[in-house]
């Protein structure tokens, strides 16, 4: 069981580069979330999703896009990266309609440095 | 303004020992509270929570207390064991069902000495 698996680990990117992040869940949870950590801070909500082609933002949702057109993948994409976007990305999922979100199952993490 | 403080960015304790972390928020929505515990190079995993209809609750060695007019919760870790040297993030949602869009805080490093 795997639980929240986050592609790639690390990445490094030029200004202006575009890139996509993917994390897969294989809990059949209904909730995702995709989160930043800056060192020395809390993470902060970017976007989520309460189901299948759903997706809402987060507390700091500008500069990022996010799809999730599978009940198991939620992709975050960085159309034009920039260096304020060096950070820690984590995904998250939670649990079923039935039970309620709840706290959620984080993923590994994945570093992104932009140049 | 942060929503979310924790004072204090590290904390270090004897093995055996009680470990106190601490946690302060604003915002009075804020009615279910959680702590996560995080390893280097891991993600966040849940520790325990509290919701703001009671203002204890236990697991194992770990204790949660919330003092709802002072606005403060602490994490109460008896007895403290050198696996338990993480960051630990106390976080606050408006809700049971937004604990995936809690605020969280800055964390606080927990060095459990031997």
């Amino acid at each position: 069981n795997a639980g929240v698996t986050q592609t790639p680990k690390f990445r490094v990117l030029k200004t202006g580069q575009s890139m996509t992040l993917l994390c897969a869940q294989d809990m059949n949870h209904e909730y995702m979330y995709w989160y930043r950590q800056d060192p020395g801070m809390g993470l902060r909500l970017i976007h989520y999703s309460v189901g299948e082609g759903t997706t809402a933002k987060g507390e700091v949702p500008d500069g990022y896009n996010v799809s999730r057109l599978k009940k198991q993948n939620f992709l975050l994409g960085l159309e034009s990266a920039a260096p304020s976007q060096t950070s820690v990305y984590f995904c998250a999922s939670s649990r079923d309609r039935v039970a309620g979100p709840g706290p959620p199952f984080f993923g590994s993490g994945t570093q992104l440095s932009v140049l | 303004d942060q929503q979310v403080k924790q004072n204090s960015p590290s904390l270090s304790v004897q093995e055996g020992r009680i470990s106190i972390l601490n946690c302060d928020y604003t915002n009075s929505m804020f009615d279910y509270f959680l702590w996560y515990k995080k390893y280097p190079a891991e993600g966040p995993t849940f520790l325990i929570s509290i919701s703001s209809i009671k203002d204890k609750n236990e697991d194992g060695r770990f204790t949660v207390f919330l003092n709802k007019s002072a606005k403060h919760l602490s994490l109460h870790i008896v007895p403290s064991q050198p696996g338990d040297s993480a960051v630990y993030f106390c976080a606050a949602a408006e809700g049971y069902t937004n604990a995936g869009k809690s605020t969280f805080g800055d964390g606080t490093t927990l060095t459990v000495k031997p």
